[in-house]
């Protein structure tokens, strides 16, 4: 049963514009919500998080926004630029100090020149 | 350099060969553990340590077996690979407690199991 869905396995977006990556998750006990990039080769590294008792959290041209009572959280990246691209895990777990991470299917964005 | 290393990165290996993927840190972490990434499965936690001596089993823990002997080692044991355990492997390390965004990935190994 997958509690962490990224229902787009991929998505394809012009250089500069904005790029929308979105999850879904099932267990309304999740806390804590990361997005991880991951480029061929390498292992994951942490993008940005998110606490429940938040809905936006930004850093630079990159914003998680979470929406609790939809169990729905995105990744907008403003401009895309073609070195965003990679794959993208959102993951979640029971609370920032939890280790145990559920990570979705990930998301394959392409960024066209 | 932080970091996490891992051993072999690729792998092919025959069904029934028993084999060992080595992870190693050197960020004193307490916290380890293995993942798994598959096509459409996105990464699946296999084992985790809290600490050394202390392991406990993720969520598809079946056909591996791990130890932590020392804080820095968390060595992933196959003892009978068979083709579904054909996959990407990810050993990862944290601080224990603190925040999980600190969590740092090995690079993967890529085993193929004929």
């Amino acid at each position: 049963d997958q509690q962490v869905k990224q229902n787009s396995p991929s998505l394809s977006v012009q250089e500069g514009r904005i790029s929308i990556l979105n999850c879904d998750y099932t267990n309304s006990m999740f806390d804590y919500f990361l997005w991880y990039k991951k480029y061929p080769a390498e292992g994951p590294t942490f993008l940005i998080s998110i606490s429940s008792i938040k809905d936006k959290n930004e850093d630079g041209r990159f914003t998680v926004f979470l929406n609790k009572s939809a169990k729905h959280l995105s990744l907008h990246i403003v401009p895309s630029q073609p070195g965003d691209s990679a794959v993208y895990f959102c993951a979640a777990s029971l609370g920032s100090g939890n280790e145990k991470l559920t990570f979705g299917t990930g998301t394959r964005l392409t960024i066209i020149p | 350099e932080a970091q996490v290393t891992q051993n072999p990165r690729y792998l092919i290996t025959v069904t029934g060969k028993k084999l060992t993927v080595t992870c190693s840190q050197n960020m004193n972490h307490e916290y380890m553990s293995w993942y798994r990434q598959d096509p459409g499965l996105g990464l699946r936690q296999i084992y985790y340590s809290m600490n050394v001596e202390v392991t406990d089993k993720g969520d598809v823990p079946e056909g591996y077996k791990v130890s932590r002997k020392e804080k820095r080692n968390f060595p992933l044991i196959l003892e009978s690979p068979s083709p579904n355990q054909t996959s990407l492997y990810f050993c990862a390390s944290t601080f224990s407690g603190t925040r999980i965004d600190t969590q740092y990935f090995g690079p993967g190994t890529r085993l193929t199991v004929l």
